[in-house]
């Protein structure tokens, strides 16, 4: 079975600050994808990020960046110098490959909520 | 154009009501889901639709009845609902292959639904 662990369920910083969310998986199969979603107060989960099984490399999106570590099963997420419209519920989910049809499922880690104050 | 909408935003009904949530994906996406979203639970999957065809039903109660008459949109139907129903649905939509790589998985802004 697959599962998602976000251990940290609520982070408070000061704007400026750098921040990291923790996300740890388990699955079975040898190929998969790692999401990180953003929830902020208005509901709509945001897609922010896809990566692969075979893809260790890491990625930089402005201040964003994740670090992939199939070694440990973990896929971290680091907001620099954080701002108040950062604050939101972030969620990492890992996607299940449905081999005999065309779609895939999610496993959702339970979010971290991000509070950044100014 | 946003590319999941649904319809409505926020809902209240009562124990007797019927009412529908619709989703429509502007996204040309062959797959669509509905999630439901409790208070400190992670988002749980409720049906996947998958060229029209549901092939997941993760067993909901049947006072949830999901329609989905073409791959643009997505209705899920509600009568008799229980107070513990009240969540934040979310519907998703992404454009999946077999045999091939996983899409992502995009997501309307949900219908918050309070059941008195």
């Amino acid at each position: 079975a697959q599962k998602v662990t976000q251990a940290q369920t609520e982070i408070s910083v000061v704007e400026k600050e750098d921040v990291t969310l923790d996300c740890v998986y388990e699955t079975r199969d040898t190929t998969y994808y790692l999401f990180w979603y953003k929830q902020p107060p208005s509901g709509e989960l945001v897609f922010l990020i896809r990566r692969n099984s075979f893809d260790e490399q890491n990625e930089i999106s402005g201040r964003y960046s994740w670090n992939f570590q199939k070694s440990t099963s973990s896929f971290n997420f680091t907001i620099t110098a954080s701002q108040v419209v950062d604050s939101a519920v972030y969620f990492c989910a890992l996607s299940e490959a449905k081999r005999h049809s065309g779609y895939s499922t999610l496993t959702f880690g339970k979010g971290t909520m991000l509070l950044v104050s100014p | 154009e946003t590319g999941v909408t649904q319809t409505p935003r926020h809902l209240v009904m009562g124990m007797t009501n019927k009412k529908s949530l619709k989703c429509e994906q502007h996204l040309g996406h062959n797959a669509m889901y509905w999630y439901k979203q409790s208070a400190k639970k992670p988002l749980e999957l409720m049906f996947v639709y998958s060229l029209e065809e549901r092939v997941e039903n993760n067993s909901v109660p049947s006072r949830f009845s999901p329609e989905c008459p073409n791959s643009s949109h997505l209705f899920l139907h509600l009568h008799t609902l229980q107070p513990e129903d009240s969540a934040l649905y979310l519907c998703a939509s992404s454009q999946d292959r077999p045999g091939q790589g996983l899409d992502t998985q995009y997501f309307g802004p949900g219908t918050r639904l309070t059941v008195l």
